[in-house]
Protein backbone atom coordinates (compact mmCIF):
# COMPACT_ATOMS: atom_id res chain seq x y z
CA UNK A 1 0.00 0.00 0.00
CA UNK A 2 1.18 3.59 -0.94
CA UNK A 3 1.74 5.40 2.14
CA UNK A 4 3.39 8.14 3.62
CA UNK A 5 4.61 6.87 7.29
CA UNK A 6 5.10 9.45 10.60
CA UNK A 7 6.45 8.45 13.90
CA UNK A 8 5.56 9.36 16.31
CA UNK A 9 2.19 10.06 16.39
CA UNK A 10 1.63 11.95 19.81
CA UNK A 11 4.33 12.98 21.79
CA UNK A 12 5.34 15.21 24.89
CA UNK A 13 8.08 16.66 25.79
CA UNK A 14 9.97 19.60 27.92
CA UNK A 15 11.59 22.44 26.70
CA UNK A 16 15.19 22.21 25.41
CA UNK A 17 15.21 18.21 25.12
CA UNK A 18 16.34 17.48 21.61
CA UNK A 19 13.71 14.99 19.93
CA UNK A 20 13.32 13.38 16.04
CA UNK A 21 10.12 12.67 13.76
CA UNK A 22 10.50 10.23 11.40
CA UNK A 23 8.96 10.44 7.89
CA UNK A 24 9.07 7.60 4.96
CA UNK A 25 7.49 7.26 2.09
CA UNK A 26 7.47 4.23 -0.17
CA UNK A 27 6.55 5.66 -3.33
CA UNK A 28 9.98 6.31 -4.82
CA UNK A 29 8.56 10.28 -4.46
CA UNK A 30 11.82 12.74 -5.34
CA UNK A 31 9.66 15.67 -3.43
CA UNK A 32 9.15 15.90 0.34
CA UNK A 33 8.27 18.39 2.69
CA UNK A 34 7.09 19.64 6.56
CA UNK A 35 4.06 21.16 7.25
CA UNK A 36 3.38 22.57 10.77
CA UNK A 37 -0.65 23.20 11.77
CA UNK A 38 -1.87 25.83 14.01
CA UNK A 39 -5.31 26.61 14.78
CA UNK A 40 -6.20 29.46 12.61
CA UNK A 41 -2.97 29.79 10.44
CA UNK A 42 -3.28 26.91 8.08
CA UNK A 43 -0.33 24.31 7.38
CA UNK A 44 2.92 26.28 7.03
CA UNK A 45 5.87 24.55 5.06
CA UNK A 46 9.26 24.22 7.53
CA UNK A 47 11.31 22.57 5.05
CA UNK A 48 10.68 20.86 1.97
CA UNK A 49 13.55 18.78 -0.42
CA UNK A 50 13.62 18.37 -3.83
CA UNK A 51 15.88 15.04 -3.69
CA UNK A 52 18.31 13.06 -1.73
CA UNK A 53 20.62 15.74 -0.24
CA UNK A 54 18.67 18.48 -1.96
CA UNK A 55 17.07 20.53 1.03
CA UNK A 56 15.73 24.18 1.49
CA UNK A 57 14.15 26.43 4.00
CA UNK A 58 10.18 27.24 3.69
CA UNK A 59 7.95 29.79 5.30
CA UNK A 60 9.24 29.05 9.13
CA UNK A 61 12.08 27.10 9.27
CA UNK A 62 13.78 28.75 12.45
CA UNK A 63 14.27 26.12 15.23
CA UNK A 64 14.10 22.69 12.85
CA UNK A 65 16.48 20.87 10.72
CA UNK A 66 15.89 18.54 8.27
CA UNK A 67 18.21 15.89 6.42
CA UNK A 68 17.61 13.69 3.07
CA UNK A 69 20.53 11.28 3.40
CA UNK A 70 17.67 8.11 1.58
CA UNK A 71 14.73 9.35 -1.16
CA UNK A 72 12.71 7.27 1.28
CA UNK A 73 12.94 9.46 4.59
CA UNK A 74 13.03 12.69 5.45
CA UNK A 75 13.59 13.19 9.66
CA UNK A 76 12.56 16.37 10.73
CA UNK A 77 14.36 17.57 14.22
CA UNK A 78 14.17 19.96 17.05
CA UNK A 79 17.45 20.25 18.27
CA UNK A 80 16.12 22.44 21.50
CA UNK A 81 12.75 22.26 21.58
CA UNK A 82 10.80 25.47 22.81
CA UNK A 83 6.72 25.44 24.14
CA UNK A 84 6.00 27.82 20.23
CA UNK A 85 6.61 24.55 18.34
CA UNK A 86 3.75 22.99 20.09
CA UNK A 87 1.42 22.04 16.97
CA UNK A 88 0.56 19.72 14.49
CA UNK A 89 3.12 18.63 12.19
CA UNK A 90 2.43 16.53 8.72
CA UNK A 91 4.57 15.10 5.89
CA UNK A 92 4.12 15.04 2.95
CA UNK A 93 5.56 13.34 -0.43
CA UNK A 94 4.66 13.89 -4.09
CA UNK A 95 6.53 13.97 -7.62
CA UNK A 96 5.96 17.88 -7.13
CA UNK A 97 3.84 20.45 -5.83
CA UNK A 98 2.22 20.54 -9.38
CA UNK A 99 1.06 16.80 -8.63
CA UNK A 100 -1.30 15.51 -6.00
CA UNK A 101 0.67 15.51 -2.79
CA UNK A 102 0.00 12.23 -0.11
CA UNK A 103 -0.20 13.32 3.66
CA UNK A 104 1.63 11.45 6.51
CA UNK A 105 -1.30 11.22 9.55
CA UNK A 106 0.16 13.76 11.51
CA UNK A 107 2.15 14.04 14.77
CA UNK A 108 0.95 16.23 17.22
CA UNK A 109 3.98 17.51 19.57
CA UNK A 110 3.50 19.16 22.87
CA UNK A 111 6.38 20.96 24.25
CA UNK A 112 6.04 21.79 28.15
CA UNK B 1 3.52 38.32 0.12
CA UNK B 2 1.42 35.12 -1.58
CA UNK B 3 -1.76 34.54 0.87
CA UNK B 4 -4.79 32.26 -0.03
CA UNK B 5 -8.22 32.88 2.29
CA UNK B 6 -11.21 30.26 3.17
CA UNK B 7 -14.45 31.81 4.05
CA UNK B 8 -16.60 31.56 5.97
CA UNK B 9 -14.52 29.75 8.74
CA UNK B 10 -17.11 27.30 9.56
CA UNK B 11 -20.57 26.38 7.60
CA UNK B 12 -23.11 24.24 8.65
CA UNK B 13 -26.12 22.58 6.39
CA UNK B 14 -28.73 20.27 6.27
CA UNK B 15 -27.78 16.82 4.74
CA UNK B 16 -29.08 17.14 1.03
CA UNK B 17 -28.16 20.27 0.24
CA UNK B 18 -25.92 21.61 -2.27
CA UNK B 19 -23.38 23.93 -1.51
CA UNK B 20 -20.09 25.80 -2.22
CA UNK B 21 -16.99 26.41 -0.47
CA UNK B 22 -14.58 29.49 -1.67
CA UNK B 23 -11.49 29.95 -1.80
CA UNK B 24 -9.29 33.42 -2.46
CA UNK B 25 -5.90 33.91 -3.66
CA UNK B 26 -3.26 36.77 -3.50
CA UNK B 27 -0.60 35.02 -7.07
CA UNK B 28 -2.12 35.19 -10.55
CA UNK B 29 1.12 32.85 -10.96
CA UNK B 30 0.05 29.62 -9.51
CA UNK B 31 0.96 26.00 -10.87
CA UNK B 32 -2.56 24.88 -9.61
CA UNK B 33 -4.79 24.90 -7.00
CA UNK B 34 -5.66 22.07 -4.69
CA UNK B 35 -8.54 20.85 -2.36
CA UNK B 36 -8.06 18.97 0.53
CA UNK B 37 -10.38 17.23 3.22
CA UNK B 38 -9.11 16.88 6.66
CA UNK B 39 -10.50 14.65 9.15
CA UNK B 40 -10.24 14.94 13.05
CA UNK B 41 -7.22 13.03 14.08
CA UNK B 42 -6.43 11.68 10.44
CA UNK B 43 -4.19 12.92 8.09
CA UNK B 44 -4.66 15.27 4.86
CA UNK B 45 -6.87 13.57 1.62
CA UNK B 46 -6.18 14.69 -1.62
CA UNK B 47 -9.53 15.40 -3.19
CA UNK B 48 -9.38 17.66 -6.48
CA UNK B 49 -6.11 19.51 -8.27
CA UNK B 50 -6.68 22.14 -11.06
CA UNK B 51 -4.19 22.90 -12.88
CA UNK B 52 -3.26 26.39 -14.03
CA UNK B 53 -3.87 25.89 -17.67
CA UNK B 54 -7.74 23.98 -16.50
CA UNK B 55 -10.94 25.92 -15.26
CA UNK B 56 -12.12 22.62 -13.15
CA UNK B 57 -12.00 19.22 -12.54
CA UNK B 58 -15.08 16.67 -11.27
CA UNK B 59 -14.75 13.73 -8.87
CA UNK B 60 -17.92 12.00 -7.91
CA UNK B 61 -20.18 14.72 -6.38
CA UNK B 62 -17.59 17.39 -6.15
CA UNK B 63 -16.43 19.91 -8.85
CA UNK B 64 -14.12 21.94 -8.25
CA UNK B 65 -13.53 25.29 -10.13
CA UNK B 66 -10.56 27.79 -11.10
CA UNK B 67 -10.46 31.33 -12.01
CA UNK B 68 -6.81 32.72 -12.19
CA UNK B 69 -8.26 36.20 -13.13
CA UNK B 70 -10.26 36.70 -10.24
CA UNK B 71 -8.07 34.90 -7.66
CA UNK B 72 -10.84 32.53 -6.68
CA UNK B 73 -11.26 28.72 -6.55
CA UNK B 74 -14.72 27.38 -5.55
CA UNK B 75 -15.79 23.84 -4.41
CA UNK B 76 -18.84 22.12 -4.99
CA UNK B 77 -20.66 19.49 -3.32
CA UNK B 78 -23.34 18.15 -4.21
CA UNK B 79 -26.33 16.22 -2.54
CA UNK B 80 -23.95 16.97 0.69
CA UNK B 81 -24.13 13.88 3.38
CA UNK B 82 -23.01 13.32 6.95
CA UNK B 83 -19.92 11.75 5.94
CA UNK B 84 -19.14 15.21 4.22
CA UNK B 85 -18.48 16.57 7.43
CA UNK B 86 -14.65 17.52 7.80
CA UNK B 87 -12.69 20.48 7.31
CA UNK B 88 -11.82 21.59 3.57
CA UNK B 89 -8.45 23.22 2.91
CA UNK B 90 -7.25 24.94 -0.67
CA UNK B 91 -4.25 25.14 -1.48
CA UNK B 92 -2.38 27.01 -3.86
CA UNK B 93 0.54 25.14 -5.57
CA UNK B 94 3.62 27.58 -6.47
CA UNK B 95 7.41 26.83 -6.95
CA UNK B 96 8.78 23.93 -4.45
CA UNK B 97 5.80 24.85 -2.26
CA UNK B 98 2.04 24.99 -1.11
CA UNK B 99 0.38 27.83 0.02
CA UNK B 100 -2.65 26.82 2.51
CA UNK B 101 -6.07 28.37 3.37
CA UNK B 102 -6.94 28.09 7.28
CA UNK B 103 -10.23 25.71 5.82
CA UNK B 104 -13.58 25.87 6.14
CA UNK B 105 -15.08 23.78 8.60
CA UNK B 106 -18.68 21.97 7.25
CA UNK B 107 -20.84 20.14 9.32
CA UNK B 108 -23.90 18.05 7.53
CA UNK B 109 -26.93 17.83 9.94
CA UNK B 110 -28.79 14.69 9.64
Amino acid sequence: EAQVTQNPRYLITVTGKKLTVTCSQNMNHEYMSWYRQDPGLGLRQIYYSMNVEVTDKGDVPEGYKVSRKEKRNFPLILESPSPNQTSLYFCASSWGTAIQQFFGPGTRLTVL
Amino acid sequence: KQEVTQIPAALSVPEGENLVLNCSFTDSAIYNLQWFRQDPGKGLTSLLLIQSSQREQTSGRLNASLDKSSGRSTLYIAASQPGDSATYLCAQGSNYQLIWGAGTKLIIKP
